[in-house]
């Protein structure tokens, strides 16, 4: 079978750090994807991990392991912009592109 | 910069009626893909395709059909809406021989 989990909700306060983790179950995988989705409006492309370990880019990072089918998003100097839902998505192997999407965690930031 | 439009960010229509949703993408990609993305259920593959006039089924093609007659766009049909078709509905694309997806704003769907 093929599942991924994601925390439903979490809150976090302006200026700190908050790792969203992602865990999945699928029976073959090319590499995972991390979205930002901000209330009512598309999601948007914010990382693609393939290689184990952590990409940097600027305040957000995303971390992969492949043996431990586990990934976290890693979100540095919270603003109140970064409210939103957040969803982690896995490509399968042939799978003709398509995505098995997490339920997505949604983020709020307090002041 | 990708982009992709959808025809309505709201829509609101009553059960039975056939409903179009448009979807264009202005970057030449093959792939297109429907979704609906319902509370705590995630986005849900309804149809996609990989290129004109090819279309596969998604998870939930029950009470949908598409249709994609140009490269770049990509329609999806009720053919008799029901009010378990409330929902939002994101359209995608991606290029042939890529995974990421990029998405239109949009519609939020009320069946009454």
């Amino acid at each position: 079978g093929q599942n991924i989990d994601q925390p439903t909700e979490m809150t976090a306060t302006e200026g700190a750090i908050v790792q969203i983790n992602c865990t999945y179950q699928t029976s073959g995988f090319n590499g995972l994807f991390w979205y930002q989705q901000h209330a009512g409006e598309a999601p948007t492309f914010l990382s693609y991990n393939v290689l184990d370990g952590l990409e940097e880019k600027g305040r957000f990072s995303s971390f992969l392991s492949r043996s431990k089918g586990y990934s976290y998003l890693l979100l540095k100097e919270l603003q109140m912009k970064d409210s939103a839902s957040y969803l982690c998505a896995v490509s399968p192997p042939d799978s003709n592109y398509q995505l098995i999407w997490g339920a997505g965690t949604k983020l709020i930031i307090k002041p | 910069d990708v982009k992709v439009t959808q025809s309505s960010r709201y829509l609101v229509k009553r059960t039975g009626e056939k409903v179009f949703l448009e979807c264009v993408q202005d970057m030449d990609h093959e792939n297109m893909f429907w979704y609906r993305q319902d509370p705590g259920l995630g986005l849900r593959l309804i149809y996609f395709s990989y290129d004109v006039k090819m279309k596969e089924k998604g998870d939930i093609p029950e009470g949908y059909s598409v249709s994609r007659e140009k490269k770049e766009r990509f329609s999806l049909i009720l053919e008799s809406a029901s009010t378990n078709q409330t929902s939002m509905y994101l359209c995608a694309s991606s290029f042939g021989g890529e995974e990421t997806q990029y998405f239109g704003p949009g519609t939020r769907l009320l069946v009454l």
